[in-house]
């Protein structure tokens, strides 16, 4: 599976939008970006994924570049509740196994 | 989202005893699935991956003989730490494969806080 690379850690003010990059150069033509996250203390929680057309949910948007090189989740109006560590993954969509990296650390603030 | 649950949520023990942790998918039946452990300030890391009716997957480094995994219902899995020792102590989270085909989604239990005196 493809390696993915994070920044460590971002700020978001609340009710503003919350833009995590995630870099995936080495992804391959059937390799899904997915997005979870883990609450402190908290099993992690699935976001959204999607393979090269943006994909939006109840929850945030995924947009993929057109190179699928990268890609960037989006929360259109962060709150305190989705402070939290956002993990993107790359992996083929069968059962594969998640390898979580260290992922990005997002602090909402008031 | 699918449901996942796990039992105990924390539990203590004394050291050399063993500990069961359940996994159970509440609203769906999984094929798959995994145990990992998290260590304070780190990562998950898999420790196995479980499929219903056959024998667990273990990666490298984790003892077979010292976490059993027993996956005897399509709704139900569970980890046993034989022996434990302090060094033991972590965070297990189970997940379970929800979809089937070609974009299957993990859902994660809540944890289980293993402390080991």
């Amino acid at each position: 599976d493809a390696k993915t690379t994070q920044p460590t850690s971002m700020d978001c003010a609340e009710g503003r939008a919350a833009n995590l990059p995630c870099n995936h150069s080495t992804i391959s033509g059937n390799e899904y970006v997915y997005w979870y996250r883990q609450i402190h203390s908290q099993g992690p929680q699935y976001i959204i994924h999607g393979l090269k057309n943006n994909e939006t949910n109840e929850m945030a948007s995924l947009i993929i570049t057109e190179d699928r090189k990268s890609s960037t989740l989006i929360l259109p109006h962060a709150t305190l509740r989705d402070t939290a560590v956002y993990y993107c993954i790359v992996l083929t969509g069968t059962a594969s196994k998640l390898t979580f990296g260290t992922g990005t650390r997002l602090q909402v603030t008031l | 989202g699918a449901v996942v649950s796990q039992h105990p949520s924390r539990v203590i023990c004394k050291s050399g005893t063993s500990v069961k942790i359940e996994c159970r998918s509440l609203d769906f039946q999984a094929t798959t699935m995994f145990w990992y452990r998290q260590f304070p300030k780190q990562s998950l890391m898999l420790m196995a991956t479980s499929n219903e009716g056959s024998k667990a997957t273990y990666e490298q480094g984790v003892e077979k003989d010292k976490f059993l995994i027993n996956h005897a219902s399509l709704t139900l899995s569970t980890l046993t730490v034989t022996s434990a020792h302090p060094e033991d102590s972590s965070f297990y989270i189970c997940s379970a494969s929800f979809g089937g085909g070609v974009q299957e989604i993990q859902y994660f239990g809540p944890g289980t806080r293993l402390l080991v005196l």
